[in-house]
């Protein structure tokens, strides 16, 4: 069981736009900033928002990353065949003094 | 070019042990945070544990406290994670990552920026 909640599954046609949602507390999510990552099927995590809604260069713009409150999410627009991928979110948790992930969300580009 | 390189993944028996490294070159080693973060076969990926730029601070996740050690060596450019007592449930894939900073006025958490291609731990008798 994650301490940052995600869900399993999100799907969209190309072009459509998905939010992926990351629910975490006030010890996590609540005090820190949020993190995205995107891993592609046999490759390693790859940075994909920091400071919760900031991308690293190289990112493209169709992705976006938002905070309120304990909960974040993000956004792909123009949803692309390539996105196909799992999606985590992460963030510092003060509590366990340690760095946790979301269970990941599979999206599926239909 | 910006690199890590994890070696020393492999078969071990349950209760055994197993040192797993991450060798960096392209960026300044010494002034990185690393972190260790698994990924169990077909599961989420998992943070284990990361370390400070001189080494002065380490923190785990609760499961691998007392069975695992973090450390690096600046002066080899290298991680290190020593892994004792291991568990079937320790079985993952290992990647090292680079704990970036950023600074903007104060300094402020960049993210995991730079992964190596893993390696593979697997505990079973």
């Amino acid at each position: 069981q994650s301490v940052l909640t995600q869900p399993p599954s999100a799907s969209g046609t190309p072009g459509q736009r998905v939010t992926i949602s990351c629910s975490g507390s006030s010890s996590n999510i609540g005090s820190n900033t949020v993190n995205w990552y995107q891993q592609l099927p046999e490759t390693a995590p790859k940075l994909l928002i920091y400071s919760n809604n900031q991308r690293p260069s190289g990112v493209p713009d169709r992705f976006s990353g938002s905070k309120s409150g304990s909960s974040a999410s993000l956004a792909i627009s123009g949803l692309q065949s390539e996105d196909e991928a799992y999606y985590y979110c992460a963030t510092w948790d003060d509590s366990l003094n340690a760095r946790v992930f979301g269970g990941g969300t599979k999206l599926t580009v239909l | 070019e910006v690199q890590l390189v994890e070696s020393g993944g492999g078969l071990v028996q349950p209760g055994g042990s197993l040192r797993l490294s991450c060798a960096a070159s392209g960026f300044t080693f010494s002034n990185s945070w690393m972190s260790w973060v698994r990924q169990a076969p077909g599961k989420g990926l998992e943070w284990v544990a990361n370390i400070k730029q001189d080494g002065s601070e380490k923190n785990y996740v609760g499961s691998v406290k007392g069975r695992f050690t973090i450390s690096k060596d600046n002066a080899k450019n290298s991680l290190y994670l020593q892994m004792n007592s291991l568990r079937g449930e320790d079985t993952a894939v290992y990647y090292c990552a680079r704990d970036r900073w950023g600074f903007s006025g104060s300094y402020y958490y960049y993210g995991m920026d730079v992964w190596g291609q893993g390696t593979t731990v697997t505990v079973s008798s």
